[in-house]
C-alpha cells in the first residue's frame, strides 16, 4: 500500500463551484502536511502547509488535517478558470532524519468558464 | 522567496549519449532532491543530498548518478540515456532539520530518441 493515496480524477467543475480534494495516508509518524499545485508543464508550487490536525485558510483555499481518519483535504471556494491544474498532497514525518516527502499522484482539476 | 533553478528546459538527446541535468538553488539549502514524473507514476525521487558530496539512493537510482561538490549546486548525471528515461525531471531543495517543506525547480523535459 503507498503511504499517500490521493484520487487522480480527473475533476471538472463548473466557474463558481467549491472543489474538495482529498487524500488518505497510512503512516501515523506523518506530522506535516502540504499541498502542492502544478500548473502543465511547470514544477509543483507549495500551497498550503499544515502542521498536525485541524484547519488552515489562505484566501480562497481551506486545509484540513484529520489525523484520527489520516485524512488530508483542500477545500476551494469561489473556483477560477486559474485554478485549473494538478494538485498534489504531500506528506513528512517530524524526526531530523525525515528528508523527503511522500507525495500522492496527484488530482487533475479543470474548473469550467 | 526561494529560488530553484534548472539550467535546461526542454532537452533531446540520443539513446547511449551522457546527460546531464544541473540545479542550482539561492537559499543556502542543505537538502536537495531529483525526481521524475511520469503519467499516472506521481513523482518518484531518484537521489538526494543532505549535504556536499553526500547522497543517498531514493526509489529509483537505477541509471542515474548524481553530483554534489558545492552546497547550491545538485547535479543529475544518465550515464547511457535510454529511451525508457523520457520524462519530466524536477529538482527540489529544503532547510535540514524536521519540519521544512520542499521547494520545486521548474522542471526539465527530457526526450531520448
Amino acid at each position: 500500500q503507498k503511504e499517500v493515496e490521493q484520487d487522480p480524477g480527473p475533476l471538472s467543475v463548473p466557474e463558481g463551484a467549491i472543489v474538495s480534494l482529498n487524500c488518505t495516508y497510512s503512516n501515523s509518524a506523518f506530522q506535516y502536511f502540504m499541498w502542492y499545485r502544478q500548473y502543465s508543464r511547470k514544477g509543483p508550487e507549495l500551497l498550503m502547509y499544515t502542521y498536525s490536525s485541524g484547519n488552515k485558510e489562505d484566501g480562497r483555499f481551506t486545509a484540513q488535517v484529520d489525523k484520527s481518519s489520516k485524512y488530508i483535504s483542500l477545500f476551494i471556494r469561489d473556483s477560477q478558470p486559474s485554478d485549473s491544474a494538478t494538485y498534489l498532497c504531500a506528506s513528512k514525518g517530524a524526526g531530523a532524519g525525515s528528508y523527503q516527502l511522500t507525495f500522492g499522484k496527484g488530482t487533475k482539476l479543470s474548473v469550467i468558464p | 522567496d526561494v529560488k530553484v533553478t534548472q539550467s535546461s528546459r526542454y532537452l533531446v538527446k540520443r539513446t547511449g549519449e551522457k546527460v546531464f541535468l544541473e540545479c542550482v538553488q539561492d537559499m543556502d539549502h542543505e537538502n536537495m532532491f531529483w525526481y521524475r514524473q511520469d503519467p499516472g507514476l506521481g513523482l518518484r525521487l531518484i537521489y538526494f543530498s543532505y549535504d556536499v558530496k553526500m547522497k543517498e539512493k531514493g526509489d529509483i537510482p537505477e541509471g542515474y548518478s548524481v553530483s554534489r561538490e558545492k552546497k547550491e549546486r545538485f547535479s543529475l548525471i544518465l550515464e547511457s540515456a535510454s529511451t525508457n528515461q523520457t520524462s519530466m525531471y524536477l529538482c527540489a531543495s529544503n532547510r535540514g532539520g524536521g519540519g521544512n517543506t520542499i521547494y520545486f525547480g521548474e522542471g526539465s523535459w527530457l526526450t531520448v530518441v
